[in-house]
């Protein structure tokens, strides 16, 4: 198994701009989350993939948006960057609907700092 | 809604303590609750987990035991080694939900 691969794994950006992280999930993989952890903080739940639908969304606005491709690939979007939105970005990908039976298998992160 | 509450960090052992972080949470449902763990620079790793009340999770000679009358799943290792340092996250996943709830975290460091 080659695991989760997030690119770039670090980021710096201006308030306004726009960004987009990458993340390569395990081949077989059909489920890819996203999650924004702030410093000091356990994760939170941005939005869930699956086969390439949006299943699931956290509380998040809608200027935060994703996409997932059949090579198991996906990006996560965010427009109209805030200052708030610096954190580590975290990806992970399973291979069941809800990560019960297998759990995920998380990325090691982007690290998002808006200047 | 659903939370998760850690026991407050960071906690320092030296090494073969006996360790205890204590998790509960607040769920309407019949949740499944994990540990997770990250290390310095890398991404969360499953550590255990457990999907129905009673059951006990157990890997790496950590063990956690979902108990439903406490709302509780606390971790427990009986000799700490100085590689188990990192940041362990409780979290509970509702059934049917796609996501994870997190708890905080709470750092550990074991000194030799």
């Amino acid at each position: 198994e080659t695991g989760v691969t997030q690119s770039p794994t670090h980021l710096i950006k201006t308030r306004g701009q726009q960004v987009t992280l990458r993340c390569s999930s395990q081949s077989g993989h059909n489920t890819v989350s996203w999650y924004q952890q702030a410093l000091g903080q356990g994760p939170q739940f941005i939005f869930q993939y699956y086969r390439e639908e949006e299943n699931g969304r956290g509380n998040f606005p809608p200027r935060f948006s994703g996409l997932q491709f059949p090579n198991y690939s996906s990006e996560l979007n965010v427009n109209a960057l805030e200052l708030d939105d610096s954190a580590l970005y975290l990806c992970a990908s399973s291979r069941d609907w809800v990560g019960v039976n297998y759990g995920y298998t998380f990325g090691s992160g982007t690290r998002l700092t808006v200047v | 809604g659903n939370s998760v509450t850690q026991m407050e960090g960071p906690v320092t052992l030296s090494e073969e303590a006996f360790l205890t972080i204590n998790c509960t949470y607040t769920a309407t449902g019949y949740p499944s609750l994990f540990w997770y763990v990250q290390y310095p620079g890398e991404g969360l790793q499953l550590l255990l987990k457990a999907t129905k009340a009673d059951d006990k999770g157990s890997n790496k000679g950590f063990e956690a035991t979902y108990r439903k009358e406490t709302t509780s799943f606390h971790l427990e290792k009986g000799s700490v080694q100085v590689s188990d340092s990192a940041v362990y996250f409780c979290a509970l996943s509702e059934q049917g939900a796609q996501k994870l709830v997190f708890g905080q975290g709470t750092r550990l460091t074991i000194n030799p």
